[in-house]
C-alpha cells in the first residue's frame, strides 16, 4: 500500500488561509469517508484534528476544516496562527490488506 | 482520563527481538481499536499494526511476519513483539487508541527503538 501524496510544504502569513491536499486512489481516499488529519509538533505525539473527512474532535479549533472530492482530501487552516506551524499528516482507510495508510506529510510554515 | 504509557525502547542489534508494551488507563483496551504507528528519525508517520476489539489483527507489509500485536485484557495493556529487527525498523514507536482504524484520538508519548550493531 503506497503512502498518500501530500505537498512537502505550504506556507502563509498570519491571518491567511492555507490548504493541504492528500491524494490517494479509489481504493482509499476516494472509496471511503474515513479520512483523518493529524497535527504534529516537533518531538511530540500526533494530535487528531479532523476525522471522517470533515468532523472536528471536541477541543479542536473551528479554524481547521476538512473536505474531500474524488480521490483527494483537503485540510484548510483559516486565520493562520503561529501555533499552527507544525507537520500535518492525512490518513485513510483502505480496501487493501492493510486497513490504514498515512500521507507523506506536509510542513506548514507561518511566515 | 485516557492515558497510554509505552515501555522504554532501547538499542537492539540487527536480528534481535524486543517487546514494546503500552499500558492503558481510563478505558478498556479490549473494547477499542488499538494501533502502533512509527516514525523513523526525520521521517513521516508510518502505520504499523492494529488489533480490533473483536481480536482481528493487521500489519503493514514492511513488518508482516516479523511483528506481532497482542493485548492482555487483565493488565489492560497492548504489546508489540518485534522479531528479526532490521536497521530500517529504527524509529519512535507510538501506541494509539481509536474509534476506528483511522480515527486515533489518543496517543502515547512514543518510545525510541534503535537497531544497530
Amino acid at each position: 500500500q503506497s503512502a498518500l501524496t501530500q505537498p512537502a510544504s505550504v506556507s502563509g502569513s498570519p491571518g491567511q488561509s492555507v490548504t493541504i491536499s492528500c491524494t490517494g486512489t479509489s481504493s482509499d481516499v476516494g472509496g471511503y469517508n474515513y479520512v483523518s488529519w493529524y497535527q504534529q509538533h516537533p518531538g511530540k505525539a500526533p494530535k487528531l484534528m479532523i476525522y471522517d473527512v470533515s468532523h472536528r474532535p471536541s477541543g479542536v479549533s473551528n479554524r481547521f476544516s476538512g473536505s474531500k472530492s474524488a480521490n483527494t482530501a483537503s485540510l484548510t487552516i483559516s486565520g493562520l496562527q503561529a501555533e499552527d506551524e507544525a507537520d500535518y499528516y492525512c490518513t485513510s482507510y483502505t480496501s487493501s490488506n492493510t486497513p490504514c495508510v498515512f500521507g507523506t506529510g506536509t510542513k506548514v510554515t507561518v511566515l | 482520563e485516557v492515558q497510554l504509557v509505552e515501555s522504554s525502547g532501547g538499542l537492539i542489534q540487527p536480528g534481535g527481538s524486543l517487546r514494546l508494551s503500552c499500558a492503558a488507563s481510563g478505558f478498556t483496551v479490549s473494547n477499542s481499536y488499538m494501533s502502533w504507528v512509527r516514525q523513523a528519525p526525520g521521517k513521516g508517520l508510518e502505520w504499523v499494526s492494529i488489533i480490533y476489539a473483536a481480536g482481528s489483527t493487521y500489519y503493514a507489509d514492511s513488518v508482516k511476519g516479523r511483528f506481532t500485536i497482542s493485548r492482555d485484557n487483565s493488565k489492560n495493556t497492548l504489546y508489540l513483539q518485534m522479531n528479526s529487527l532490521r536497521a530500517e525498523d529504527t524509529a519512535v514507536y507510538f501506541c494509539a487508541k481509536g474509534q476506528s482504524p483511522t480515527e486515533l484520538a489518543f496517543w502515547g508519548q512514543g518510545t525510541l527503538v534503535t537497531v544497530s550493531s
